[in-house]
């Protein structure tokens, strides 16, 4: 029973460019969430897609947005990268209206230079 | 605003040990509360979870307490092993005005035990 998938693993931006990270939710859940973790910092709440809608959010900037497909995957992509936007990037399956925790995937390192 | 407090932010001790882990919040009106573990670079495994009308949970060495009235969750580790080193982080889950959940993480504790 594969978990949750993310790809890519690493990848390293220029600052301005823009980034799509990936995310394959665990085998039976359809809801997929995203959070930043700076170095040293606990994760931080992105947003979270249910019915391919975007139904909660953080308080991040309109940089950020996402997309949920049919299979349930998901994108997270951020336009006009900072420096400051380094950081793990987690995804984290669930199912919708039932209270389970979250299944994490590894997460995408992403680098800004 | 939901704060999630981690104390301390990094502890070391010698292989044996039987260890606690502080989370402090300062909203009560939570769900549930979970402890993951993190090794270094890599995502969350989810140790132990427990709603907001239970007082405990335990998994193997692992035991967690819930004291939602004095914003208090601890995480006891016992005879804790070299494999145990990792950052150990707890998270809230509230219900928003909306109707919806969302998780706040605390800033975790980083474990390292000695062989």
């Amino acid at each position: 029973d594969a978990g949750v998938t993310q790809s890519p693993t690493h990848l390293i931006k220029t600052r301005g460019q823009q980034v799509t990270l990936r995310c394959s939710p665990k085998s039976g859940h359809d809801t997929v969430s995203w959070y930043q973790q700076a170095l040293g910092q606990g994760p931080q709440f992105i947003f979270q897609y249910y019915e391919e809608e975007e139904r909660q959010r953080g308080n991040f900037p309109d940089r950020f947005s996402g997309h949920q497909f049919p299979n349930y995957s998901s994108e997270l992509n951020v336009n006009a990268l900072l420096l400051g936007d380094s950081a793990l990037y987690l995804c984290a399956s669930s199912r919708g209206g039932v209270d389970y925790g979250y299944t994490f995937g590894s997460g995408t390192r992403l680098t800004v230079v | 605003k939901q704060e999630v407090t981690q104390i301390p932010a990094a502890l070391s001790v010698p292989e044996g040990e039987n260890l606690v882990l502080n989370c402090s919040f300062t909203d009560s009106a939570i769900y549930n509360l979970q402890w993951f573990r993190q090794d270094p670079g890599k995502g969350l495994t989810s140790l132990l979870l427990i709603q907001s009308s239970q007082r405990e949970q335990t998994s193997g060495r692992l035991n967690a307490s819930l004291d939602k009235s004095s914003g208090r969750s601890t995480l006891y580790i016992a005879a804790s092993q070299p494999g145990d080193s990792a950052t150990y982080l707890c998270a809230v889950r509230r219900i928003t005005t909306s109707g919806t959940y969302k998780y706040i993480f605390g800033t975790g504790t980083r474990l390292k035990v000695l062989a």
